[in-house]
């Protein structure tokens, strides 16, 4: 069964301070990994990794995905309050005439003044 | 162009009522994707239409079920509602089968007393 799972599940930090927040998966026909941003309702997009190796970057925020040992990280530099949010991992798959995305429970970022 | 868009942002049924939710996906995206969103859970997957057919399905019973109108605008339905369909419905579109984002409408906050 495909899996994503995300650590830490919630992480409090202060203003200024650097946050890692991690993706590991077992994906069966991985096609990329996407990372959303949920502050009240609806996720936004953040990033798309398809290949290893190659940093994404917007502005304060960079991730990162390894194929080889099935994980991404995001990195989130100089934290603000305006960061504070759940931060949703998925691994978008497809085969057998469907397609998808699996998705993490999430990282619950807070960020304290 | 206006994003997805979700109807209504918030309803109150008690058990073993029926529902009915609504999704405009992005204009021109024809998949449409539903996600049930809870705290314990996470986002699970529910059903996916493109081109008013039933891609893939997750595992859900058959209480919910959906459809896509030519327009690409979809609908799922809820029967017999128990307490545990509290939820926050996610729609979610993208342009086509080869695409990999896909963007969320608000949801629709569920509540079964």
């Amino acid at each position: 069964e495909d899996k994503v799972v995300q650590s830490p599940l919630s992480l409090v930090v202060h203003e200024g301070d650097t946050v890692t927040l991690n993706c590991s998966y077992e994906v069966t026909n991985f096609r990329s990994l996407l990372w959303y941003k949920q502050e009240k309702k609806a996720p936004t997009f953040l990033f798309m990794l398809t290949s290893s190796g190659i940093e994404k970057k917007s502005g304060r925020l960079s991730s990162i995905l390894d194929k080889k040992e099935l994980f991404s990280i995001l990195n989130i530099t100089a934290t603000q309050t305006g960061d504070s949010a759940v931060y949703l991992c998925a691994v978008a798959w497809s085969g057998g005439g469907a397609d998808g995305l699996t998705f993490g429970k999430g990282t619950h970022l807070i960020i304290q003044p | 162009k206006a994003g997805v868009t979700q109807t209504p942002r918030y309803l109150i049924k008690t058990r073993g009522q029926q529902v009915t939710l609504s999704c405009s996906p992005i204009s021109g995206h024809r998949s449409v994707s539903w996600y049930q969103q809870t705290p314990g859970q996470g986002l699970q997957f529910l059903f996916e239409y493109f081109s008013e057919t039933q891609r893939n399905k997750g595992n859900f019973p058959g209480r919910f079920s959906g459809r896509q109108f030519s327009n690409s605008r979809s609908e799922m339905n809820v029967s017999t509602l128990e307490l545990g369909d509290s939820a926050l419905y996610l729609c979610a579109s993208k342009e086509n089968l080869a695409k990999n984002i896909q963007y969320f409408g608000a949801g629709t906050r569920l509540s079964v007393l």
